[in-house]
């Protein structure tokens, strides 16, 4: 089965970039979305087909996706941007949706 | 206003039924395809099923197939699934989850129920 990979977490200071990123084989041919979950709550699609981004999302989030990796990059972070972030694909090849395992944004 | 809300959730034995159904509205049901993603207590999503806007194609991960049941009555604007012999590893929170086109193929989901719990357990 296809497999998504995060980092665990991902740490970063106020008002400086944050990278997520989501490895999978050949991942670039593939359409690549990032969801925003917040504890206790539904999550919220961020950015779908790679780069493009959700309504109501900050210009600040942006996706790109290249060969292997598709990466969700926020820029100026905000504490109201710690969550865990999601990617997550359609496989063809199963026939199924993958998810990522997830990765912790921890704003410091 | 697109909402999306579950019911059905509740305590199971393993090896019991339950069903679950997600009313939508605020968007034109048939138009989307729908599908169930769950959430283990403190792990990640786990994507279960999905139907086309037509309900004439459905899918299943492989964790489920064979066991559980996607439909949808888009003259009642519901998505309904069937879980037969639940095991102790399906208890989480399910989501219903609207798709952004109307295939499940390449799917996003852009919306979101709040979600309904279900335990399973003796």
């Amino acid at each position: 089965s296809y497999v998504l990979t995060q980092p665990p977490s991902v740490s970063v200071a106020p008002g400086h970039t944050a990278t997520v990123s989501c490895t999978g084989s050949n991942i670039e041919n593939k359409g690549v979305h990032w969801y925003r979950q917040k504890p206790g709550r539904a999550p919220v699609l961020v950015v779908n087909d790679d780069d493009d981004r959700s309504s109501g999302i900050p210009e600040r989030f942006s996706g790109s996706n290249s060969g292997n990796t598709a990466t969700l990059t926020i820029n100026r972070v905000e504490a109201g941007d710690e969550a865990d972030y999601y990617c997550q694909v359609w496989d063809s090849r199963t026939g199924g949706v993958v998810f990522g395992g997830g990765t912790k944004l921890t704003v410091l | 206003e697109v909402q999306l809300l579950e019911s059905g959730g509740a305590v199971v034995q393993p090896g019991g039924s339950l069903k679950l159904s997600c009313a939508a509205s605020g968007f034109t049901f048939s138009d989307y395809a729908m599908s169930w993603v769950r959430q283990a207590p403190g792990k990640g999503l786990e994507w279960v099923a999905g139907i086309s806007g037509t309900g004439g194609t459905t899918y299943y991960a492989d964790s489920v197939k064979g066991r559980f049941t996607i439909s949808r009555d888009n003259s009642k604007n519901t998505l309904v699934l069937q879980m037969d012999s639940l095991r102790a590893d399906d208890a989480a929170v399910y989501y219903c989850a609207k798709g952004h086109i109307v295939v499940v193929t390449g799917i996003a989901f852009d919306f979101w129920g709040q979600g309904t719990r279900v335990t399973v357990s003796s």
